[in-house]
C-alpha cells in the first residue's frame, strides 16, 4: 500500500500570504495525485488532477505541481474562504491512499 | 450538469447489514469507473474501492475486502455498496464518487 505522508499536519496563515502544502508518497506515483479541500460540515471539493490540472471553477491562486512522489499545493494568496482541510489522493497504485490532510488556520 | 446521490443511510445495529445506492445523473454512466469513499466523524478520508465500467474488475482497499462488496446497474445508472458485518468503526459519510466528482454523502451510523 502507498502510504502518503502530508506536511505540515496544520499550519497558521495569514490573510494574503503564500502557502505551500506538500504530500510525499511512499512509492512512486506518477501524476497520478489529486487535491481536495474540505471545509467544515461539507463533502471534499476536487481541486487538482493529475498533480497539476485546475479542476473547473477553481481560483488561478490554487497550484498543484509534482511527479513521482514529491507533489505540492500552493495557494498564491490566501483568502479566508481557504481556510479549511486539504486532502492529497494517490490513484497510481491499488489501492488508493488518501493523506491524513493538512489544516489551514489563521494566525 | 453531473450528479451523484447517495441514499439508503441511516441508523443500524452492530453485526448488520446495510446497503447503500448512488443513482447517477448528467453523464453516460456506462463509460465511467465509480467508487466509494468514506470518513469517519471527526476522522480522514478513506478509500473503499472501485469498479469498472462492465463489473468485470472491482477493487477493494484489503481490510473492507471481506465485509463490503460494490456493485452496479447500468441500466439503472445505478451504483451500490452492500456493507455487512458492520461495526461501531464503520459508522461514517459514505460519498459515492466518479472521475472528477463526488456526491454529497450519506451518513451511517453503527449503533445499538
Amino acid at each position: 500500500e502507498t502510504v502518503m505522508t502530508q506536511s505540515p499536519t496544520s499550519m497558521s496563515t495569514s490573510i494574503g500570504e503564500r502557502v505551500t502544502l506538500n504530500c510525499k508518497a511512499s512509492q512512486s506515483v506518477g501524476i497520478n495525485v489529486d487535491w481536495y479541500q474540505q471545509t467544515p460540515g461539507q463533502s471534499p471539493k476536487l481541486l487538482i488532477y493529475g498533480a497539476s490540472n485546475r479542476h473547473t471553477g477553481v481560483p488561478d491562486r490554487f497550484t498543484g505541481s509534482g511527479f513521482g512522489r514529491d507533489f505540492t499545493l500552493t495557494i498564491s494568496n490566501m483568502e479566508a474562504e481557504d481556510l479549511a482541510v486539504y486532502y492529497c489522493l494517490q490513484y497510481g497504485s491499488i489501492p488508493y491512499t488518501f493523506g491524513a490532510g493538512t489544516k489551514l488556520e489563521l494566525k | 450538469e453531473v450528479k451523484l446521490v447517495e441514499s439508503g443511510g441511516g441508523l443500524v445495529q452492530p453485526g448488520r447489514s446495510l446497503k447503500l445506492s448512488c443513482a447517477a445523473s448528467g453523464f453516460n454512466f456506462n463509460d465511467y469507473w465509480m467508487g466509494w469513499v468514506r470518513q469517519a466523524p471527526g476522522k480522514g478520508l478513506e478509500w473503499i474501492g472501485e469498479i469498472n465500467k462492465d463489473s468485470s474488475t472491482i477493487n477493494y482497499t484489503p481490510s473492507l475486502k471481506d465485509k463490503f462488496t460494490i456493485s452496479r446497474d447500468n441500466a439503472q445508472n445505478t451504483l451500490y455498496l452492500q456493507m455487512s458485518k458492520l461495526g461501531s468503526e464503520d459508522t461514517a459519510i459514505y460519498y459515492c464518487a466518479r472521475n472528477l466528482y463526488w456526491g454529497q454523502g450519506v451518513m451511517v451510523t453503527v449503533s445499538s
